[in-house]
């Protein structure tokens, strides 16, 4: 699977827009971008993903540019049940039985 | 959605160990992950129809099962300090489907003394 790049850290304004870069330059064409998260001490809980068109669900939006090396995760309105670590994954999706790599993530701060 | 037991465990050095896992309704796949303290989840194994599919970096202490209901388990042998952390469990769909989304369960934190 393809290496992620990601901030070690964060900071976001409660009721603004969090947006959480990703770099994956190495992805092949037939993986896909997910994000997880995981506040602290629980399991981690699925957000979103993309093959490489942009993504909106009711908790974010993925935003990939053409080229596929990198991504966006955007949370429109961050509260402070946001803060969590986020972690960007590239995974070859449901040929594989999908071995998940997670690296160190970005830690998102929320503040009042 | 996934649930595992137990929440908690304390267990010396030399003990065995059983953590169990039930999948989210219409998941046939398990995988299983350790999280030590302040890293993200390392893949230890993944079951599908009973069979181990693939396996990360872990020693054969580590060893798992799936039953027929697609319920699992995940057995470590001969425990070290090391083996402290939060194991995961996590379920999806079968190989075959569009993508590989996984669902994780709340975890159940081993402490090895």
């Amino acid at each position: 699977d393809a290496k992620t790049t990601q901030p070690p850290s964060m900071d976001c304004a409660e009721g603004r827009a969090a947006n959480l870069p990703c770099n994956h330059s190495t992805i092949s064409g037939n993986e896909y971008v997910y994000w997880y998260r995981q506040i602290h001490s629980q399991g981690p809980q699925y957000i979103i993903h993309g093959l490489k068109n942009n993504e909106t669900n009711e908790m974010a939006s993925l935003i990939i540019t053409e080229d596929r090396k990198s991504s966006t995760l955007i949370l429109p309105h961050a509260t402070l049940r946001d803060t969590a670590v986020y972690y960007c994954i590239v995974n070859a999706g449901g040929t594989s039985y999908g071995k998940l790599t997670f690296g160190q993530g970005t830690i998102l701060t929320v503040h009042p | 959605g996934v649930t595992q037991s137990p929440t908690h465990l304390i267990k010396t050095r030399g003990q065995q160990v059983t953590l169990r896992c039930s999948s989210q309704s219409g998941h046939n796949t398990v995988s299983w992950y350790q999280q030590a303290l302040g890293q993200g989840p390392q893949f230890i194994f993944q079951y599908y129809e009973e069979e181990e599919r693939q396996r990360g970096n872990f020693p054969d202490r580590f060893s798992g099962h799936q039953f027929p209901n697609y319920s699992s388990e995940l057995n470590v042998n001969a425990l070290e300090l090391d083996d402290s952390a939060l194991y995961l469990c996590a379920s999806r769909e079968g190989p075959g489907t569009s993508t590989d989304t996984q669902y994780f369960g709340p975890g159940t934190r081993l402490t090895v003394l």
